[in-house]
């Protein structure tokens, strides 16, 4: 079945930097993949979502990519912020039962320094 | 406008007892999606919601069931709580044409099994 990979190690970058976070998929490439955003304790915040047939996206700071040869998505946040700081998800539609579930990696922790 | 929300916050139950957990989605959302979150892992989808049915279930017992009412809130109840049903519970919802691809999150329930 479908895998969603995301880096389980938290991610610790200086205020000011890129962070790159990374999401991996085996198999067969999604229509589309999603980046959430999480805070303790708190529900996701949905944050961009790109298309099979689209290369790159963005939206602000924001940028995510979708390579279907490599099977993997990066998300990257420039300029970061300590108010960065929080789990950030992947999610990708799966085929199941004869419909499609919205499928979550388990996310990768990044941490901004002042 | 107002956000999906969800209730209660924090619920402690016993184990063996029962909890109902509660969602309402967004004006005119028809589909309602339930997940658990359980500490340190991801997003685990336990059921869909939409027009009132049931869409589709992920790989949980049958004591995790719900309904979803003619006004599209959403009920989920856990019978015979074990110790390993405490987690946040999370409920989103989204039009029915747009599938997940625009779905907003509640900020879930905790829910505590002693």
């Amino acid at each position: 079945s479908q895998k969603i990979e995301q880096n389980s190690e938290a991610l610790n970058i200086q205020e000011g930097k890129t962070a790159t976070l990374t999401c991996n998929y085996t198999n067969y490439s999604p229509a589309y993949l999603q980046w959430y955003r999480q805070d303790p304790g708190r529900g996701p915040v949905f944050l961009l979502l790109i298309r099979e047939n689209e290369k790159e996206k963005r939206k602000e700071r924001l940028k995510v990519t979708f390579d279907t040869t490599l099977k993997q998505s990066l998300f990257h946040i420039t300029a970061s912020q300590p108010a960065d700081s929080a789990t950030y998800l992947c999610a990708q539609p799966q085929a199941s039962g004869g419909s499609y579930i919205p499928t979550f990696g388990r996310g990768t922790s990044l941490i901004v320094h002042p | 406008e107002a956000g999906v929300t969800q209730s209660p916050t924090h619920l402690i139950k016993t184990r063996g007892q029962q909890a109902t957990l509660r969602c309402s989605p967004i004006s005119g959302h028809t589909s309602v999606y339930w997940y658990q979150q359980a500490l340190g892992l991801g997003l685990q989808f336990l059921l869909w919601y939409d027009e009132g049915e049931e869409r589709n279930r992920g790989n949980f017992p049958p004591r995790f069931s719900g309904r979803q009412f003619p006004n599209y809130s959403s009920e989920l109840n856990v019978n015979a709580l074990e110790l390993e049903d405490s987690a946040l519970y999370l409920c989103a919802s989204s039009l029915r044409e747009t599938l997940f691809t625009e779905a907003f999150f509640g900020q879930g329930t905790r829910l505590t099994v002693v």
